[in-house]
């Protein structure tokens, strides 16, 4: 079954510790993107990478590294510059885009993370 | 005026009823638009993208109104599997591929 996955589901973490957050798909899709979500907040981007070995900084980036050494997967790293770390981390990804139009993007199940 | 505008709800209605959601966006050479589902501690699911023309997808029908900048997504016979927060999303104009999410009206179906 293609699909986007995303591990572990919880994560626990004690603060000034960096820790990585694992996204993986097979959907053949160049586009990957990461979003943190806070309760009652919109989706907000922290990085994004639209090909391999190139990745842009989205609107939240600080705090936060990303690698794209393969198309399948993009994990991103919460270091300990990030001041509020705990969130819920969304991974996603799309088929690379020519034109803006159709660029539905398509969501793996998260990443809840917790720093104590 | 915020990039993607939406009622938080909630959103209470009984099983059956007919409720709309309408949403506000800022920049009018926005392209792309969709409707998300997210169930609660979910990540957010495609529901339809919007069509110039409109569309429907079974009970689920989406507008769209460019000159006044708005989408709507009309919900009808709604079943309790329907209660969820929905989320309006919009290209973000001058970046390929990026979206940006409306925080989502959230929508509560009782028996």
């Amino acid at each position: 079954d293609g699909g986007i996955t995303q591990s572990p589901k919880y994560l626990f973490r004690k603060e000034g510790q960096n820790v990585t957050l694992s996204c993986e798909q097979n959907l053949n899709h160049d586009a990957m993107y990461w979003y943190r979500q806070d309760p009652g907040q919109g989706l907000r981007l922290i990085y994004y990478s639209q090909i391999v070995n190139d990745f842009q900084k989205g609107d939240i980036a600080e705090g936060y590294s990303v690698s794209r050494e393969k198309k399948e997967s993009f994990p991103l790293t919460v270091t300990s510059a990030q001041k509020n770390p705990t969130a819920f981390y969304l991974c996603a990804s799309s088929i690379r885009i020519i034109r803006e139009a159709n660029n539905e993007q398509f969501f793996g199940p998260g990443t809840r993370l917790t720093v104590l | 005026r915020k990039e993607v505008e939406q009622d938080p709800g909630p959103f209470n209605v009984p099983e059956g009823a007919t409720v709309a959601f309408n949403c506000t966006y800022s920049n009018s050479a926005s392209q792309s638009f969709f409707w998300y589902r997210q169930d609660c501690r979910k990540e957010p699911k495609l529901l339809m993208s919007v069509y110039s023309s409109g569309n429907e997808d079974g009970r689920f029908t989406a507008q769209l109104n460019r000159a006044s900048q708005y989408i709507s997504l009309l919900i009808r016979d709604s079943k309790l599997s329907d209660s969820a927060t929905y989320l309006c999303v919009v290209n973000k104009v001058g970046s390929q591929g990026n979206l940006i999410f409306g925080k989502g009206t959230k929508l509560s179906v009782k028996p």
